[in-house]
C-alpha cells in the first residue's frame, strides 16, 4: 500500500518524558501536515511543511513541540516534557504540491500521557 | 481556531434514510472538503467542492456550497450501517500552495440497522 503511514500506532508515556512520532507521507507528496485531535474534538492544526520552504509552525501549542522533515520525506514530531493535556491522537497528512488538493491522512498515533 | 462548524453535532437515523449535515464557515475560501473518520483514527477524503461550484455528486453523496451564506451541506442518501462515522468539513483559504485545512468539530452520524 502506498498510503500515509505513522508510527507508533499507540504510545503510552509518563508525564515529563519526551516522545517522537513518525510520519511517512505518500511518495511524491511535497506537502506534509501534522494535526492533533483531542477526544471528541475536531482537528487542530500543528505544523505544515511544503517542499524546501520554511515550515509553518503557527499551530504549535508551545515550545515543547517541534517537528522536522528530513530529505523532504519522513517527518518526526517531537514533544518534550510531555504533559497530560498532550494526550490526543496525532494525525499526519500529505498532499501533492500543485493546487489546493485533498489531503491523505495516516491512521494516527494515539498518545496517552499518564 | 476552527473555521468550519458542523451542525448537528450528532445525528441518529434508521438505515435507508437520508442524512444531512451542515457546515458553516467564516472567511472566504478556495474550496471546501468533507472527510469521514471511523473510530477516531485516520480521516478519509470524501469530496471537494470549489468556491465556483454549487453542487457536486459522488455516489450516494451530494454536497452543496452557498458562498453567499458561507455554508455547505453533505447529504448521504439511502444510508447504511457502514456510514456510521464522524463527518468533518474543512476549508482551504485563498493562498498559493497547500495551506493547512481548517477543520470543524464534526458531526457524529449513527445509522441504525
Amino acid at each position: 500500500g502506498a498510503g500515509v503511514s505513522q508510527s507508533p500506532s499507540n504510545k503510552v508515556t509518563e508525564k515529563g518524558k519526551d516522545v517522537e512520532l513518525r510520519c511517512d507521507p505518500i511518495s511524491g507528496h511535497t506537502a506534509l501536515y501534522w494535526y492533533r485531535q483531542s477526544l471528541g474534538q475536531g482537528l487542530e492544526f500543528l505544523i505544515y511543511f511544503q517542499g524546501n520552504s520554511a515550515p509553518d509552525k503557527s499551530g504549535l501549542p508551545s515550545d515543547r513541540f517541534s517537528a522536522e522533515r528530513t530529505g523532504g520525506s519522513v517527518s518526526t514530531l517531537t514533544i518534550q516534557r510531555t504533559q497530560q493535556e498532550d494526550s490526543a491522537v496525532y494525525l499526519c497528512a500529505s498532499s501533492l504540491s500543485s493546487g489546493q488538493s485533498n489531503r491523505f491522512f495516516g491512521p494516527g498515533t494515539r498518545l496517552t500521557v499518564l | 481556531s476552527q473555521q468550519g462548524e458542523e451542525d448537528p453535532q450528532a445525528l441518529s437515523i434508521q438505515e435507508g434514510e437520508n442524512a444531512t449535515m451542515n457546515c458553516s464557515y467564516k472567511t472566504s475560501i478556495n474550496n471546501l472538503q468533507w472527510y469521514r473518520q471511523n473510530s477516531g483514527r485516520g480521516l478519509v477524503h470524501l469530496i471537494l467542492i470549489r468556491s465556483n461550484e454549487r453542487e457536486k455528486h459522488s455516489g450516494r453523496l451530494r454536497v452543496t456550497l452557498d458562498t453567499s451564506k458561507k455554508s455547505s451541506s453533505l447529504l448521504i442518501t439511502a444510508s447504511r450501517a457502514a456510514d456510521t462515522a464522524s463527518y468533518f468539513c474543512a476549508t482551504a483559504g485563498y493562498t498559493s500552495g497547500n495551506t493547512p485545512l481548517v477543520f470543524g468539530k464534526g458531526t457524529r452520524l449513527s445509522v441504525i440497522a
